[in-house]
């Protein structure tokens, strides 16, 4: 099943903070997040497994929250460079598919 | 590190007409994996190999698309014949393994417009 991605998109000024949620309505084994940028294919950031395990990749950091069947991908102090297209993909437990989400789409302005 | 290659970048074609798309993964990467794009969406996984063999192919509209993996390296994904929905990219991506802490990596992809 398909996760569900909020919000759909979102505008920012450079230096600013977003946040990015990814939910599914059934027990997750590991989720990915990755960034698209137009006419390119999608860039892989990072991986987490169940566990609560929080992650990070230079100011873009993620957490999985089991409990919950959620990750959030947090961007800190955005730059121009981190405008694109973010897609999380989850792995359920028992299935080795990875499905993507609809995407968020980040702007980031001067 | 090479990365995947996808080939060719851009395809036209008629409706009713066959098609082909060939991609190469990383050295080593034992998972392949052809995924559908369709504009302002997620990508779709059509079929997923480990090493030769097909681990989903559950989505795979299988009375027109068809995928093979030759001796676990290349392979190619064909459609025969293409409707007007089928106007995607369509995205080839590989794996060290599928299930474990491995990211994907994706290759460029092919544009195809069917008109």
């Amino acid at each position: 099943q398909q996760p569900v991605q909020s919000p759909q998109a979102v505008i920012l000024r450079e230096g600013e903070d977003a946040v990015i949620n990814c939910s599914s309505s059934k027990a997750l084994y590991s989720v990915h997040w990755y960034r698209q940028k137009h006419g390119e294919a999608p860039v892989f950031l990072m991986i987490l497994l169940k566990g609560g395990e929080q992650k990070g990749h230079e100011k873009i950091s993620a957490s999985f929250n089991e409990k919950k069947q959620q990750s959030s991908l947090y961007l800190t102090a955005s730059q121009l460079s981190y405008s694109g297209t973010y897609f999380c993909g989850i792995l359920q437990g028992g299935s080795e598919k990875l499905v993507f989400g609809k995407g968020t789409k980040l702007t980031v302005n001067p | 590190e090479a990365g995947v290659a996808q080939s060719p970048r851009y395809k036209i074609i008629e409706k009713r007409q066959s098609v082909a798309f060939w991609c190469n993964p990383i050295s080593g990467h034992a998972t392949l994996y052809w995924y559908q794009q369709i504009l302002g969406q997620g990508p779709k996984l059509l079929i997923q190999f480990q090493n030769n063999g097909v681990v989903d192919d559950s989505q795979l509209p299988k009375d027109r698309f068809s995928a093979e993996r030759l001796k676990g390296v290349d392979s190619t994904l064909k459609i025969q014949p293409a409707k007007l929905e089928d106007s995607a990219v369509y995205l080839c991506a590989s794996s060290l393994d599928g299930v474990s802490g491995y990211g994907y990596t994706f290759g460029s992809g092919t544009r195809l417009t069917v008109v």
